[in-house]
């Protein structure tokens, strides 16, 4: 079984602030995890992933996220947040299952970042 | 590439009614699939296919049908429509369902209301 966590449906931060939202994840098999952001009115779309080697991992637009296995997290960060960082984040994760079946993706309830001026 | 597409936009239908959510893909992707998002629910999986011919049930598949006949093609269908059924329809699609940390290509959703 796998699951998401993602702590804060909603997160203000002022811009320029540092952008920080939390992911922890259940998985009885080593997880792959991913990050999507979705902005209003559109389709999700792939921030950053990982699967396997490098735990810190850098996507687009600034974003990073380190996988913590000891703390089962793989939290989402950017430096500076600017306006057009508003949107809403989901965490995601899958994994191959110990029969060797690919796992389905399994995403949180999405957290809303809010930018302000 | 036109990527991930899905018609239509928006949808209003009547308890009852049924109708077909279309979705296509033009980038020769495996694995296709049908996602509902409600709010505070995250996105949840309805149905997926690994390839033409193919489908399975995800997490909330009931009232809904799906088949593959084409690689590119992957139609939902709502078969008898319910209130419980009003939400967002997104269709994504991936390279190879084998490779399990490949990337999800989303369209971008059907609003879908039931009344």
């Amino acid at each position: 079984a796998q699951s998401v966590t993602q702590l804060g449906s909603h997160v203000s931060v002022s811009e320029g602030a540092l952008v920080l939202l939390r992911c922890n994840y259940s998985s009885s098999v080593p997880p792959y995890l991913f990050w999507y952001v979705q902005y209003p009115n559109q389709g999700l779309q792939l921030l950053l992933k990982y699967t396997t080697g490098a735990t810190l991992v850098k996507g687009i637009n600034g974003f990073e996220a380190e996988f913590k296995k000891s703390e089962t997290s793989f939290h989402l960060t950017k430096p500076s947040a600017h306006m057009s960082d508003a949107a809403e984040y989901f965490c995601a994760v899958s994994g191959i299952g110990a029969s060797g079946s690919a796992r389905q993706l399994t995403f949180g309830s999405g957290t809303q970042l809010t930018v302000l001026p | 590439n036109a990527g991930v597409t899905q018609t239509p936009k928006f949808q209003v239908l009547k308890t009852g009614q049924s109708m077909t959510l279309q979705c296509a893909q033009d980038m020769n992707h495996e694995y296709m699939s049908w996602y509902r998002q409600d709010p505070g629910m995250g996105l949840r999986l309805i149905h997926y296919s690994v390839g033409a011919g193919i489908t399975d049930q995800g997490e909330v598949p009931n009232g809904y049908n799906v088949s593959r006949s084409t690689t590119e093609d992957f139609p939902l269908r709502l078969l008898s429509a319910a209130p419980s059924q009003t939400s967002v329809y997104f269709c994504a699609s991936s390279y190879s369902y084998r490779g399990v940390g490949n990337e999800q290509f989303f369209g971008p959703g059907t609003r879908l209301t039931v009344l």
